[in-house]
């Protein structure tokens, strides 16, 4: 199976802070990378796939980048509704594995 | 609009069986596979697999063979999650999502159902 790696764990920022999220595969993926995000008590929400195309109704403050086995998302400018957690997903092999998820919180 | 809407919480004994359902609407139901994907309390996302809803064909993950089983009904639009022989460790959230992508192999889960826990206990 390919284990994906987020960093870091937990991250801690404040309203209006840019933060970087990086995802690592342990083998090439090419671009077959998306990103979702995970309020407490909800379902995940897709915000980037293919690593950096932005799924639609998602705010431009979300970008993500990489290719290979390093990706990034990036959070800009942060709002309160971002304080969330963060899980990448490789859907290059089956089975399609996620990584650890990083907590982001104030 | 797109909408999944699961079944309710499942409590069950250990040893028993549990169907989960997953209905679609606002699109065309056999022309996007259905995935299912696992999230134990307070753990991360673990793919259970996904089936192709024009041809029925299943696709499980390791792990996830034997005692999980997908299943359609296209004449309701809902696709089923049956999980036999139920341990303890099997107590999750599990979540149905639809598979995007399927065409150009760049598969992403664009639309979730609201999750169904199912909790397993002796």
């Amino acid at each position: 199976d390919i284990q994906m790696t987020q960093s870091p764990s937990p991250l801690s920022a404040s309203v209006g802070d840019t933060v970087t999220i990086t995802c690592r595969a342990s083998q090439s993926i090419s671009s077959f990378l998306n990103w979702y995000q995970q309020i407490p008590g909800k379902a995940p929400k897709l915000l980037i796939y293919s690593a950096s195309n932005l799924q639609s109704g998602v705010p431009s403050r979300f970008s993500g980048s990489g290719s290979g086995t390093d990706f990034t998302l990036t959070i800009s400018s942060l709002q309160p509704e971002d304080f969330a957690t963060y899980f990448c997903q490789q859907s290059y092999r089956n089975p399609y594995t996620f990584g650890q998820g990083t907590k982001l919180d104030i | 609009q797109v909408q999944l809407v699961q079944s309710e919480s499942e409590l069950r004994k250990t040893g028993a069986s549990v169907q989960l359902s997953c209905k679609a609407s606002g699109y065309t139901f056999n022309t996007y596979p259905m995935t299912w994907v696992r999230q134990a309390p307070g753990q991360g996302l673990e793919w259970v697999g996904w089936i192709n809803t024009n041809t029925g064909k299943p696709v499980y993950a390791q792990g996830f063979t034997g005692r999980f089983v997908f299943s359609l009904d296209t004449s309701l639009s809902t696709a089923y999650l049956q999980i036999a022989s139920l341990k303890a460790e099997d107590t999750a959230v599990y979540y149905c999502a639809r598979v995007e992508g399927f065409l150009t192999g760049y598969h992403r889960f664009d639309y979730w159902g609201q999750g169904t826990l199912v909790t397993a206990s002796s």
